[in-house]
């Protein structure tokens, strides 16, 4: 099993470009969220999903979008980029939501200019 | 608001020097209280669920216990290897599928 794997490992955009940060897991968990890690202020939920065409916002969705066509991948939009938004994102997979079954995977760092 | 924080920010030991690691948290309906270990470049990774207070849970040279209020992540004589950030979260029964983590506390181990 390759676990949780993250494209990609790190990314430099320009104010105002769009990309998109992509996620895959292969253990066939129904739950997957997005986490961005800035420092000194912990891991902040962006968006999940607890199965194949259903998500749900987290604690900051602004300025990102995602979708679930596929159990195994969950991919997470930026459409246009701010300086605001540089940070590290981790994304996560659990089979049943909870902390005691999250996998992580290494995560995508990206700087806007 | 849920709300998690961890002290110290940072820990600089010595090899063999225990000591302890704290997490406050206010929550409503408190489903479970996590620590995770996180090297470098690399993502969470679990080490312990907490449950319900009184609560303890040991893996090697790491002890994990729990109050109605916080939780203390206790390190004896710990190594080198030891050296990471380590992460609080807590997971309420309202927001089952959402964690909310603390700030994290970085911990060096001098050999």
């Amino acid at each position: 099993n390759a676990g949780v794997t993250q494209t990609p490992k790190f990314q430099v955009l320009k104010t105002g470009q769009s990309m998109t940060l992509q996620c895959a897991q292969d253990m066939n968990h129904e739950y997957m969220s997005w986490y961005r890690q800035d420092p000194g202020m912990g891991l902040r939920l962006i968006h999940y999903s607890v199965g194949a065409g259903i998500t749900d916002q987290g604690e900051v969705p602004n300025g990102y979008n995602v979708s679930r066509s596929t159990t195994e991948d969950f991919p997470l939009r930026l459409l246009s980029a701010a300086p605001s938004q540089t940070s590290v994102y981790f994304c996560a997979s659990s089979f049943n939501g909870g902390g005691e079954t999250q996998y992580f995977g290494p995560g995508t760092r990206l700087l806007v200019l | 608001e849920d709300q998690v924080t961890q002290s110290p920010e940072a820990l600089r030991l010595q090899e063999g020097e225990s000591s302890s690691l704290n997490c406050s948290y206010t929550v409503s309906g408190l489903r479970g209280l996590f620590w995770y270990r996180q090297d470098p470049g690399k993502g969470p990774e679990f080490l312990f669920t907490l449950y319900s207070a009184g609560e303890e849970k040991e893996k090697e040279r790491l002890k994990a216990t729990l109050t109605k209020k916080e939780s203390f992540l206790h390190i004896t004589a710990p190594k080198p290897e030891d050296s990471a950030t380590y992460l609080c979260a807590v997971q309420t029964f309202q927001g089952a599928q959402k964690l909310v983590f603390g700030q994290g506390t970085r911990l060096t181990i001098n050999p």
